[in-house]
């Protein structure tokens, strides 16, 4: 079974559409992130929720939108893409107390080309 | 920044070498850890040292961390090709513990 799942795992879209990325993972882990992939392949973390709460919110466009329904899920919804979006954006996750110091387990990322 | 900052960008080295990879940071930390990305995968936890710990050993891995340096390196021993990939350093601590990644070191070993 896999731990952290991500769907779609490629996306190609136009320039002003929206797009949704979904992650689950089952591993019983209370803490979710979403980190940013460039072409330079610098991971850059941009949202972090802990048992359904947003705790890290980095310098990211309003147009990007987690939300977390419950602590096994947390879904990225991107409105208005553009260019620059395109990346590889990976989900991870960490038991409670990881935030604090533990590992990260990370999906196996989406690809999101946008033309 | 607290992000860690890995060298040599690229390394290309012979099965059965021995690969060597660094990381340095500029925050205080709790712990720094490795990370092993295959192409078109997603990362994968290989070690974690702690900042009171000064070297770990975990199979063909072994991790040094010096606090005074703010340093950290990462040696595989007698490396196999499949081995090939990129390795990340991700210190963690700083005023919000996030923990940060860098843009890792792509190591290739030839058969």
């Amino acid at each position: 079974d896999t731990a952290v799942s991500q769907t779609p795992k490629y996306l190609v879209t136009q320039m002003g559409n929206d797009k949704s990325i979904k992650c689950e993972q089952n591993l019983g882990h209370d803490t979710m992130y979403w980190y940013k992939q460039d072409s330079k392949k610098f991971l850059k973390i941009m949202f972090s929720y802990n048992n359904k709460e947003l705790i890290i919110n980095e310098t990211v466009p309003n147009r990007f939108s987690p939300k977390s329904p419950d602590k096994a899920h947390l879904n990225l919804h991107i409105n208005s893409l553009e260019l620059g979006d395109s990346a590889v954006y990976f989900c991870a996750s960490s038991p409670q107390g990881g935030f604090n110091t533990g590992e990260l387990f990370f999906g196996e990322g989406s690809r999101l080309t946008v033309l | 920044s607290q992000q860690g900052e890995e060298d040599p960008q690229a390394l290309s080295i012979q099965e059965g070498e021995n690969a060597t990879m660094n990381c340095s940071y500029k925050t205080s930390i709790n712990n720094l850890q490795w990370y092993r990305q295959n192409s078109g995968r997603g990362l994968v936890h290989l070690i974690l040292i702690r900042s009171n710990e000064r070297e770990k050993h975990s199979g063909r891995l072994r991790v040094t961390l010096d606090t005074s340096k703010k340093s950290s390196s990462l040696l595989i021993t007698a490396s196999r090709a499949a081995d090939t990939a990129s390795y990340f350093c991700a210190p963690r601590g700083g005023a919000t513990n996030k923990l940060i990644f860098g843009t890792g070191t792509l190591l290739a070993v030839q058969p």
